[in-house]
């Protein structure tokens, strides 16, 4: 069954820009991560942070967890059109990794 | 990083043939393998995991006798769809464990039953 839930479904916005998009979830996790698909491809895995960590950076991205609310942020700072593709947030709690919905980034250059 | 491997990429069948596909773990061994399916515009969803030398087990709602899975090596599961129908068109994508924490994706295959 499905766990997370992203905000927004789908996001535009100009180069340059920062975008942000939310995951929530509803049971405990050991960890939760972020991935990057560009339409009709695999999956990228892009950042992984766990349930004991708040923050974390990797380049232009930056994860946020709060497990008091079960909710994470991805936020892409400076934005480039290739960023453009649909983002999910995956959790795992000694289980396979269960995904959320997705947002839909577009980047217009 | 560890490498997953997916064949075919795309296949196209007639609807009543079976389907299968292949998912290897090219640098390391995982005695556990996951299927997820993805319908156009949505997201993952588990369909079973694949162990070594065992049955899979299979989420709620996948019919195992329609979806077979083997996992024969610590390289390889496959992934047979009996008897397809245009509602088995998706994009199937397998992932192999790497542990605790991580999972490898392989790159996908996208099958379309006519």
């Amino acid at each position: 069954s499905q766990q997370g839930e992203e905000d927004p479904q789908a996001l535009s916005i100009q180069e340059g820009e920062n975008a942000t998009m939310n995951c929530s979830y509803k049971t405990s996790i050991n960890n939760l991560q972020w991935y990057r698909q560009n339409s009709g491809r695999g999956l990228v895995h892009l950042i992984l942070i766990r349930s004991n960590e708040r923050e974390k950076h990797s380049g232009r991205l930056r994860v946020t967890l709060d497990t008091s609310k079960k909710s994470s942020s991805l936020l892409i700072t400076a934005s480039r059109a290739a960023d453009t593709a649909s983002y999910f947030c995956a959790t795992r709690r000694n289980t396979p990794l269960v995904f959320g919905k997705g947002t839909r980034l577009s980047v217009i250059a | 990083g560890a490498v997953v491997s997916q064949h075919p990429s795309r296949v196209i069948c007639k609807s009543g043939t079976s389907v299968k596909i292949e998912c290897r773990s090219l640098d390391f061994q995982a005695t556990t393998m996951f299927w997820y399916r993805q319908f156009p515009k949505q997201s993952l969803m588990l369909m079973a995991t694949s162990n070594e030398g065992s049955k899979a087990t299979y989420e709620q709602g996948v019919e195992k006798d329609k979806f077979l899975i083997n996992h024969a090596s610590l390289t390889l599961s496959t992934l047979t769809v009996t008897s397809a129908h245009p509602e088995d068109s998706s994009f199937y994508i397998c992932s192999a464990g790497g542990g605790a924490e991580t999972q490898y994706f392989g790159p996908g295959t996208r099958l379309l039953v006519l």
